[in-house]
Parts: C-alpha cells; structure tokens; sequence
C-alpha cells in the first residue's frame, strides 16, 4: 500500500520558471520530511515539518505542511538547473519506520 | 555533519555469490536503515535497526539478512545473489526517539550477472 502519493511523477521545466510539487495521503503524520536526491547519491534532507499549516522557507523553495497533517507541498521558486533531481516526501507515524512517496524527478532546462 | 559511508559506490557480482555490504555512521545515532531503490518503485526497507544486535524486518526482507554487531555499523548481506537483487542498495541512519530525520550513504549499486 502505498500511503503517500507524489505528483507529478515527472517535471520538465526551463530555467525560471515557477513549480509545485504535491504529497498527498489519506492518513496523518506527526511529522513529514523531504528529501532531494541526485543521480548516482543518496538523499539529502531539506525540510522537516511538523505543525499543521506550517510553512517553512528554504531559499527559493517553500514548504508547506497541510492543515490536517496528511499533505504537503513544495514550491520552486525561479528553478535553476542545480534544482534538477528527485524530490522525495518521507512521512512519520507512531514508532513505524518513514514511509516515503516515489518521488517527483524534476529536470529544470537552462 | 552526519556522514554515512558505504563500503562500494559499484559491485558486480555472480549469480549465487555471497555479498556484503557494509554501512558505517560517524553520530552515534541509534537507528540505521537498509534500503533498495528501483525505477517505478521507489525506496523500499528492506531491513533496519533500532539498536545494536537488533533487527526488525522491512518491507522486502526475502532473500536478505543483516548483522548489527557494533552501534555504528550495519551490514546487509545477500546470502545467495540473484539477478532480481540486482539494484541501488541504500543506508540511512537516524537519532532516534522521535527525530525521524534520516541521513543517506551515497548508495551502493549492484549488479548481479
């Protein structure tokens, strides 16, 4: 079962260009992470949020936790090429491991 | 920083061929983590740990087992190599308690021929 959905699955976008990213799931989570990964590593943490409706700032991206705790978004602001990679929403719930989504692949074109 | 080490960035190997692979984290964390991750599939647990000489099975435990000897190491060992196992091999590591925040190894990728 798949608990958190990502979308899109792919982006392709150019240099500037405004984008969002979505994780959506039916249940709630204490808390929700994203990851960014780059070919050929591992991911990399980008945000923790904890509260619902919490909006959290990282440069030009902008993370937003949802109201009930079950959906999350980022947003690219004016994306660079060094933007390109897979993002992947993780969520926690109780003593369970992380349950991750599959993950946006964005590839922004200079 | 936290660092995660893998023992391989690539390895290639037979069919029926045990392997190791090993994963080191340098802050003292209590949870360590072993995943695959596969086109179309995501990341998937195979195995972790929540402290040294346990282990809890994933999501994908079949065909995998693992060792935690010391708190910061945990190996993954494929007792007898296929080519489904074929795949980037993932560990991660986190604090523990409620700081669900994991740090990544830079992956080892496996080929099985």
């Amino acid at each position: 079962t798949q608990l958190l959905e990502q979308s899109p699955q792919f982006l392709s976008i150019q240099e500037g260009e405004n984008l969002t990213v979505y994780c959506n799931s039916s249940s709630v989570f204490s808390s929700l992470q994203w990851y960014r990964q780059e070919p050929g590593e591992g991911p990399v943490l980008l945000v923790t949020v904890v509260t619902g409706g919490e909006v959290k700032k990282l440069k030009r991206l902008t993370f937003q936790f949802g109201d009930a705790r079950k959906d999350s978004s980022l947003h690219i602001t004016a994306a660079q090429p060094g933007d390109t990679g897979l993002y992947l929403c993780a969520g926690a719930k109780g003593n369970t491991p992380l349950v991750f989504g599959k993950g946006t692949r964005l590839s922004v074109i200079a | 920083d936290v660092k995660v080490t893998q023992s391989s960035r690539y390895l290639v190997k037979r069919t029926g061929e045990k392997v190791f692979l090993e994963c080191v984290q340098d802050m003292d964390h209590e949870n360590m983590f072993w995943y695959r991750q596969d086109p179309g599939l995501g990341l998937r647990l195979i195995y972790f740990s929540y402290d040294v000489k346990m282990k809890e099975k994933g999501d994908i435990p079949e065909g995998y087992s693992v060792s935690r000897e010391k708190k910061e190491r945990f190996s993954l060992i494929l007792e007898s190599a296929s080519t489904n196992q074929t795949s980037m091999y993932l560990c991660a590591s986190s604090l523990g308690g409620k700081n669900y925040e994991q740090y990544f190894g830079p992956g080892t990728r496996l080929t099985v021929t």
